[in-house]
């Protein structure tokens, strides 16, 4: 059974055109929830970390809030340069092996935003 | 401020053989981890390396192994290449154990 599962698999919109993605997350003791955009052949780019439910981030164009079962990226008036593979990890108590609570990735989700 | 940085970016290996990757974390990181990105999937957690111990493995086999050096970098060793070992292979490094990373842009392994 997955732990995180990021919705949908690929969005394409329109430049302008606000969407969210989602990430849920069946994991206990969260410690942090974290997004990453990754471009292709490319490492992933750390953006935010949420920690406890309705907490929120912003970034320029971008908006990530948390509840108790998921989170949700939302894009506001989207430009080409936003294309990317955005990425949602959790670490949680629940996670640890050794002394590490290492992160576990959704598959993420493919944005295109066409001119 | 040096990001992190891994070598080499692609190589191409055949069935048994062993492969070394290396990688230098950013400059003040004394953790670095390693994760294997299959195609069209997330990263996995391989292991952790904080003050050159182990520090934490995934659900990884024993022929994937690891060092940290005194200077914090960091490298990748596996042994028995198996086809399924193809993927993209990142190194990030951090302060401690959060889970903000900085991630290099990986060596992209190909097992024939």
């Amino acid at each position: 059974e997955d732990q995180v599962t990021q919705s949908p698999e690929a969005l394409r919109l329109q430049e302008g055109e606000s969407s969210s993605l989602n990430c849920s997350y069946t994991v206990s003791g969260l410690r942090g929830l974290f997004w990453y955009r990754q471009d292709p052949g490319k490492g992933p780019e750390f953006l935010f970390t949420l920690y406890s439910a309705g907490e929120e981030k912003e970034k320029e164009r971008l908006k990530a809030t948390l509840t108790k079962k998921e989170s949700f990226l939302h894009i506001t008036a989207p430009k080409p340069e936003d294309s990317a593979t955005y990425l949602c990890a959790v670490q949680a108590s629940g996670l640890t092996q050794g002394g590490s609570e290492k992160l576990v990735f959704g598959k993420g989700t493919k944005l295109t935003v066409n001119p | 401020e040096t990001g992190v940085t891994q070598s080499p970016t692609h190589l191409i290996k055949t069935r048994g053989q062993q492969v070394t990757l290396r990688c230098s974390s950013q400059s003040g990181h004394n953790t670095v981890s390693w994760y294997q990105q299959a195609l069209g999937q997330g990263p996995q957690f391989i292991f952790q390396y904080y003050r050159e111990e182990e520090n934490g493995r995934g659900n990884f086999p024993p022929r994937f192994s690891g060092l940290q050096f005194p200077n914090y970098s960091s490298e990748l060793n596996v042994n028995a290449l198996e086809l399924d070992d193809s993927a993209l292979y990142l190194c990030a490094s951090s302060w401690g154990r959060t889970g903000e990373l900085f991630f290099g842009e990986g060596s992209r392994l190909t097992v024939l």
